[in-house]
């Protein structure tokens, strides 16, 4: 199975510490977006990577949050010093090409999500 | 700037009977819609998409959706749901003559059928 997968699951941190979440595309697929959902909001836009570049970064906290996407390996979203309010559902997406004008007017694909509680 | 809205936070209707799922938007220029479906736990999963051309749209699992430019809407619509049609439904914007790559998803419309 090709799909997005995203690593982990479930994944309990108290707060003060760290979450990493991984997801690997697609295959096939070059760029990668992160959502995170929150009951009564939705899915909120967080953001767009490229290998090696992030393309925009505008959905991001400031502070504590970052995201990368090397060019072996998964994409990484990294929250530090986690708080209470960090606990949510954290969604990868993929597509092949980055969806410019002229590019990809296709829909993403997405992995299973990554459930963050914090303690 | 792109919007979408989708008014209704659920749905219900009965095994059987015909069910709409409403979502409205906002772009500069012509816009990229989509439709997801998210069950319990899940990821979301594409459903339909309008890009251009006839404005009734044909999806997956006898799903439909209609753009109306007017109305600035692209409704959801099967004609007879389903106890396995339950989910959680998330329509999505993009502009493209906005030059927007990101797509914009609305607040989902929890949708109940019952049996």
């Amino acid at each position: 199975n090709a799909g997005v997968m995203q690593n982990p699951r479930h994944l309990v941190r108290r707060r003060g510490q760290e979450a990493r979440l991984r997801c690997s595309p697609m295959k096939g697929h070059s760029h990668v977006y992160w959502y995170r959902q929150l009951p009564e909001e939705g899915l909120k836009f967080m953001v767009y990577l490229q290998k090696e570049n992030i393309i925009d970064e505008s959905g991001m906290p400031k502070e504590r949050f970052s995201a990368e996407f090397p060019k072996e390996g998964p994409s990484i979203l990294r929250i530090q010093q986690v708080v209470r309010g960090d606990s949510a559902a954290y969604f990868c997406a993929s597509s092949p090409r980055h969806m410019d004008l002229t590019g990809g007017t296709g829909e993403l694909f997405f992995g299973e999500g990554s459930r963050l509680t914090v303690l | 700037a792109q919007s979408v809205a989708q008014p209704e936070d659920q749905v219900n209707v009965a095994e059987g009977n015909p069910l709409t799922v409403k979502c409205t938007y906002s772009v500069s220029g012509n816009p990229y819609l989509f439709w997801y479906v998210q069950y319990p736990n899940r990821g979301l999963q594409f459903l339909l998409k309008y890009i251009t051309g006839d404005n009734l749209v044909k999806g997956s699992y006898g799903f439909e959706a209609e753009f109306n430019k007017s109305q600035t809407s692209f409704h959801l619509k099967k004609p007879s749901a389903l106890v396995s049609d339950s989910a959680l439904y998330f329509c999505a914007v993009r502009d493209i003559e906005g030059g927007s790559y990101i797509p914009t998803f609305g607040r989902g419309t929890s949708l109940i059928v019952h049996p």
